[in-house]
């Protein structure tokens, strides 16, 4: 089945403590971006990827890194969590051509205490 | 600054009617405007992908609408059913240099379908 897995769906951890959310898709998509949605804001970007090695800033991404050393996986890191990075995460894949539709895991829901 | 306005916010419906969503949207340069459905707990799922030349597009019991030249979008469900409950994103794509697509999201319609 084509999808993209996010783990772990829930996380709660206390600010400082390095962390990752993994993010795998299996349908050979180049593009792949994380997002975070609070409430009354909508979804915003934080990193993106076009490709293998190469990874862009978003809207959002102070306080993460990323990484894309091969092309199904696409780690969300935060080194050092903060309360303010509490919120629901997706992670995004599709292919590269511009009317291509996103294909979105189902979320990792992050507390940080 | 690119922005996506969606209304209404929340939006309650009788099982079997109709019913219709509006985006307004000043994001440039267009490239496509999708219409995205999002289950409570779950990932967004797409709907629509409508690019400039084109007006309308049908998924099932889902129409949406484009007007380029007043930059509006609307998302017209035909005979709800309670599984059409869930928030409605419209999102924006500008083309971005190098390939791919800058998003804008809306902040969504949440549907509501009761017996």
């Amino acid at each position: 089945e084509a999808q993209v897995t996010q783990n772990p769906r829930y996380l709660i951890t206390v600010t400082g403590k390095k962390l990752t959310v993994t993010c795998s898709q299996n349908m050979n998509h180049e593009y792949m971006s994380w997002y975070r949605q609070d409430p009354g804001l909508g979804l915003r970007q934080i990193y993106y990827s076009m490709n293998v090695e190469v990874t862009d800033k978003g809207d959002v991404p102070e306080g993460y890194k990323v990484s894309r050393k091969e092309k199904r996986n696409f780690p969300l890191i935060l080194e050092s969590p903060s309360p303010n990075q509490t919120s629901l995460y997706f992670c995004a894949s599709s292919f590269r051509d511009r009317d291509s539709p996103l294909h979105f895991g189902n979320g990792t829901r992050l507390t940080v205490t | 600054k690119n922005q996506v306005e969606q209304s209404p916010q929340s939006l309650i419906i009788l099982e079997g009617k109709n019913c219709t969503l509006q985006c307004n949207y000043t994001v440039s340069p267009f490239s496509n405007l999708r219409w995205y459905k999002q289950d409570t707990g779950r990932g967004p799922v797409s709907l629509t992908i409508m690019t400039f030349s084109e007006n309308t597009k049908s998924n099932g019991r889902y129409t949406a609408t484009l007007d380029a030249d007043t930059k509006q979008s609307s998302l017209h469900i035909t005979a709800s059913q309670l599984s059409d409950s869930a928030s409605y994103i419209c999102v924006v794509s500008a083309g971005a240099s190098g390939g791919g697509n800058k998003l804008t999201f809306g902040t969504g319609t949440q549907l509501k379908v009761e017996l």
